[in-house]
């Protein structure tokens, strides 16, 4: 099971871009990344998943090197409404055992 | 689509004590999976259910078990409740071994 790790928080600016990046060294040829996010109280919400080069969707792009060793969330022009833990995931998706990691902390200012 | 939906939102509990929570997941989703989140220990996977089969599981003693129902629902019980054992507890479906899983709100068991 790949072991992620992620800066423990990050603090921007509303309308900034941001980017958080994961490392997992160990991935496994079949695994995917996935992304979440969660609020206090409520539960992870998914965000994106890829499995090579970018992926884009209607609230952010994953960006994933050839290597797969990391991959680098991008939220563009983020709201105070961001402010969240942001979890990456390796391989565990339904099916497999699952690990998160401690997740980012981004805290968005006005 | 209606979401992944937990029952009750809310539970308190004493020592000792028992509890069933429940988990409806996503129409047409098979696979359901379980985990316990704290502040100190963060989110971590208890089980994994897919077709009434536990297909995974964590590493938590022998009083946390579940299971599935044919319709795919899924409760989750715990026995002889500790202290410890408060949390919040998540539930999360997905379509298949590959597809993302989508979490509920989670049920907050408080234990007094």
């Amino acid at each position: 099971l790949a072991k992620t790790t992620q800066p423990i928080s990050m603090d921007s600016y509303e309308g900034q871009e941001v980017n958080i990046t994961c490392s997992h060294n160990n991935i496994a040829t079949n695994d995917y990344i996935t992304w979440y996010q969660q609020f206090p109280s409520q539960g992870p919400r998914f965000i994106i998943q890829g499995y090579k080069t970018k992926v884009t969707n209607e609230v952010a792009s994953l960006f994933i090197p050839a290597d797969r060793k990391s991959s680098t969330l991008s939220l563009p022009r983020v709201s105070l409404s961001d402010t969240a833990v942001y979890y990456c995931l390796v391989g565990g998706t339904g099916g497999f055992k699952t690990i998160f990691g401690a997740g980012t902390r981004l805290f968005v200012k006005a | 689509k209606a979401g992944v939906t937990q029952t009750p939102r809310y539970l308190i509990k004493t020592r000792g004590q028992q509890v069933t929570l429940s988990c409806s997941p996503i129409s047409g989703h098979r696979s359901v999976s379980w985990y316990q989140q704290t502040p100190g220990q963060g989110l971590q996977f208890l089980f994994e259910y897919f077709s009434e089969t536990q297909r995974n599981k964590g590493n938590f003693p022998g009083r946390f078990s579940g299971r599935q129902f044919s319709n795919s629902r899924s409760e989750m019980n715990v026995s002889t409740l500790e202290l410890g054992d408060s949390a919040l507890y998540l539930c999360a479906s997905s379509s298949d071994a590959r597809g993302p899983q989508h979490f509920g709100d989670g049920t907050r068991l408080s234990i007094l």
